[in-house]
């Protein structure tokens, strides 16, 4: 059974930073694309970031970019969101996710609550 | 960016009826459209992929159609259980972009 658990998640003050991190089980991770996807009380879900599965194509949303990293250990089947500068715009649930070809995603993890707040 | 517009917003219908969802992309997409259902406080679940792949597992009641731009997905028999936010996903190109989301509730 694949089965993605995500932790790090917590209260941050504005410009400060989190490391998410995502463990993977039930599959041969290295063969599969990782993405993060976030939502925002009461909206809708937003893309982050993304990784294939040698972690060497990487790329991110404009609203993320140069301020979260996404990076992978494949020895430890897990993913990492490392998250700085943060506002609070970044107030979400991040889900870590499956995606089989870099696209649609076929599982997800439960999320974890990110808030940005003084 | 390509912008993901689904119509409604919100919808009520009663257990049996017939419902669509549409999902319009602001430029094509080609087959490269996914739909996800969501219900609150857990994460989402894919039900349909490259436009009318069913995923396993996903009853057959939930069908998906289109190309291009406008898309399509239908639920031919409302259940009870289908009461859920549904969002539609384009991966033709990066930013991945999600619809804003169609709220499906039984009258």
């Amino acid at each position: 059974e694949v089965q993605l658990v995500e932790s790090g998640g917590g209260l941050v003050q504005p410009g400060g930073s989190l490391r998410l991190s995502c463990a993977a089980s039930g599959f041969t991770f290295s063969n599969y694309w990782m993405l993060w996807v976030r939502q925002a009380p009461g909206k809708g879900l937003v893309w982050v970031s993304r990784l294939n599965g040698d972690g060497s194509t990487i790329t991110y949303a404009d609203s993320v970019r140069g301020r979260f990293t996404i990076s992978r250990d494949n020895a430890k089947n897990t993913v990492f969101l490392q998250m700085s500068s943060l506002r609070a715009e970044d107030t979400a649930v991040y889900y870590c996710a499956r995606a089989p070809h870099g696209g649609y995603v076929d599982s997800w993890g439960q999320g974890t609550q990110v808030t940005v707040s003084s | 960016d390509i912008q993901m517009t689904q119509s409604p917003s919100s919808l009520s219908a009663s257990e049996g009826d017939r419902v669509t969802v549409t999902c319009r992309a602001s430029q094509t997409v080609n087959r490269n459209l996914n739909w996800y259902q969501q219900k609150p406080g857990k994460a989402p679940k894919l039900l349909i992929y490259t436009v009318s792949n069913l995923q396993s597992g996903v009853p057959s009641r939930f069908s998906g159609s289109g190309s291009g731009t406008d898309f399509t997905l239908t639920i031919s028999s409302l259940q009870p259980e289908d009461c859920a936010t549904y969002y539609c996903q384009q991966t033709y190109t990066t930013p991945l972009t999600f619809g804003g989301g169609t709220t499906v509730e039984i009258k």
